[in-house]
Formats: C-alpha cells, structure tokens, sequence
C-alpha cells in the first residue's frame, strides 16, 4: 500500500494568513492526487484534483502542486470559512488518505 | 444535480450484519465505478472497497481490514450501491460514505453503530 504522510497534523493560523499543507507518498503517484476539505458532521469535498487542477465553484485562494511524491496545498488568504481538516488522497494505487491537518483559530 | 444518499445504517450487534445502500442519482450511474470510505469517530478516512462499472467487468476490490466480510454489488437499473456488512466488529464502527469513480462527489454518510 502507497502510504501517505501529511504534516502539519494540526495549525493555528489567522484571517489573512497564508497556510501551506503537505503531503508526501511512500513512492511516486505522479498527480493522483486530491486535496479535500471537511468540517465536522460534513462529508469531505473536494478542493483540488490532480494534484494542482482547481475543482470548479472553489475559490481560487486555494491552489495545489506537487508531482511525484511530494505535493502541497496552499490558502493563499485564510478565510473564516476556511477553518476546517484537510486531507489529501493518492488514488494512484489502492486509495490512501494522509493523516489530515486541522486547522484552527489562532 | 449529481446527488448521492446512503442509507441502511445503525445500531448492530457483534457478528450480525447489515447492508447499506447508496442511491444515485443526476448520472448515468451504470457508467462509472463506486467506492465506499468508512470514517471512525473522531478519526481520519479509510477506503473501504469499489465496484467497477459493468464496461470493466464490474469486479470488485477491498481493503484487508474487510475483505472477506464485505461485498459491494451494484444495481444499475435503479441507480444503487451497495455495501453488505458480514461478521461485523465494534471495530467497524464508523460514518460510511459513498463516492463517485473519481472522488468527486460523496455523500452525506451514514453511521454504523457495532455494539453490545
């Protein structure tokens, strides 16, 4: 199995402040890769596909890049609405999630 | 609208089983492969099977911590899902979810409760 490792585990940032997520793969998945989002009681949803491809209706302070076996997602400009976990996904092999990164009020 | 509702869950004993449903709806369902993830409480997200869509042979495959009790099956004419829960484990407990070939749309879940 591919296994994921996402850090920070957790963050404490404020409105306007620019956050960075990585996650990186026990070996190569090229950009099968997604970023999501999910706050409690919600399902995840879904923010970036194939590593660095915004899905549509996201707002475009977030970004992703990364290929290979290390990638990254980017808050350019915390919002409120923002602060929630965030998990990546590697589908190139059996799907595997990170270990997901709460971000949190400062 | 692509739309997904999982059904079926709840309050189960040690070793009984339970199936889920995942209804469809706003695609062609029979085109696309469905994937369950299972979320224990308070933790982070496990891939816990999919099924191909018919075109691939419709077979299946699933993580080692289910395979054997599970079974996802698929009912294309009525646009569902399934998940059937065998030899269930307090371990098991969980929100199930639902998504679509690409992991783009999920569900809302549902909670599976195994307990005494």
């Amino acid at each position: 199995d591919i296994q994921m490792t996402q850090s920070p585990s957790s963050l404490s940032a404020s409105v306007g402040d620019r956050v960075t997520i990585t996650c990186r793969a026990s070996q190569g998945i090229r950009n099968d890769l997604g970023w999501y989002q999910q706050k409690p009681g919600k399902a995840p949803k879904r923010l970036i596909y194939a590593a660095s491809s915004l899905q549509s209706g996201v707002p475009s302070r977030f970004s992703g890049s990364g290929s290979g076996t290390e990638f990254t997602l980017t808050i350019s400009s915390l919002q409120p609405e923002d602060f929630a976990t965030y998990y990546c996904l590697q589908h190139n092999s059996y799907p595997t999630f990170g270990q997901g990164t709460k971000v949190e009020i400062k | 609208e692509v739309q997904l509702v999982e059904s079926g869950g709840g309050l189960v004993q040690p070793g009984r089983s339970l199936r889920l449903s995942c209804t469809a709806s706003g695609f062609t369902f029979g085109d696309y492969a469905m994937s369950w993830f299972r979320q224990a409480p308070g933790k982070g997200l496990e891939w816990v099977g999919f099924i191909r869509s018919k075109a691939y042979g419709g077979t299946t495959e699933y993580a080692a911590s289910v395979k054997g009790r599970f079974t996802i099956s698929r009912d294309d004419s009525k646009s569902i899902a399934y998940l059937q829960m065998n030899s269930l484990k307090t371990e098991d407990t969980a929100v199930y979810y639902c998504t679509r070939e690409a992991f783009d749309y999920w569900g809302q879940g549902t909670l599976v409760t195994v307990s005494s």
